[in-house]
């Protein structure tokens, strides 16, 4: 089942101007990351932020992380065109030996030129 | 340095067939993870192997199973496919796994079962 839930769920702006997506999840976390998906092909990693972590940066990029409210935002600034994809945030549960990434819905992000 | 690739990039398939998609993930990359993507559920795990062995499982059905060899590359198989197996099939592989680093996505496999 899915854990995270993204919002919104499509989102559309103009180049230039910034995009913000939030995650929330469900379950107590060893870490969160996000991806970028274009039509339909494979996930690309973005970020990692452990749950000990508040905030990260990576380029045009910045995550938020808040285990209190369980929920996460990915603002991206000064969009390009290039932008344009799905984005998921994805958990890994905190449990001991779980590997798996559980992924939210997504975001479809598409910036106008 | 080459990046997680799966094979083949499209497949079509009858009801009832089996199928086995491969994937070689990055060199030095122990942990390979296959994940399932459909509209209606999105991405959902199906298992991860790190050194041959199978760490964790998501809820599919005993249809889908896979196997890591010694070299890391790892297959799935499908047996007695459905309609519903249609979807894209993704690899990701890690060096220990996502406890500590991303993964890295293959471009995936799409299955269309008829």
């Amino acid at each position: 089942s899915q854990q995270g839930e993204e919002d919104p769920q499509a989102l559309s702006i103009q180049e230039g101007e910034n995009a913000t997506m939030n995650c929330s999840y469900k379950t107590s976390i060893n870490n969160l990351q996000w991806y970028r998906q274009n039509s339909g092909r494979g996930l690309v990693h973005l970020i990692l932020i452990r749950s000990n972590e508040r905030e990260k940066h990576s380029g045009r990029l910045r995550v938020t992380l808040d285990t209190s409210k369980k929920s996460s935002s990915l603002l991206i600034t000064a969009s390009r065109a290039a932008d344009t994809a799905s984005y998921f945030c994805a958990t890994i549960f905190s449990g001991a030996g779980s590997y798996q990434l559980t992924f939210g819905k997504g975001t479809k992000l598409s910036v106008i030129p | 340095k080459a990046g997680v690739t799966q094979t083949p990039r499209y497949l079509i398939k009858t009801r009832g067939q089996q199928v086995t998609l491969s994937c070689s993930p990055i060199s030095g990359h122990r942990s390979v993870s296959w994940y399932q993507q459909t509209p209606g559920q999105g991405l959902q795990f199906l298992f991860e192997y790190f050194s041959e062995t199978q760490r964790n499982k998501g809820n599919f059905p005993g249809r889908f199973s896979g196997r890591q060899f010694s070299n890391s590359r790892s297959e799935m198989n499908v047996s007695t496919l459905e309609l519903g197996d249609s979807a894209l099939y993704l690899c990701a592989s890690s060096y220990l796994g996502g406890r500590d680093y991303g993964y890295t996505f293959g471009s995936g496999t799409r299955l269309t079962v008829v």
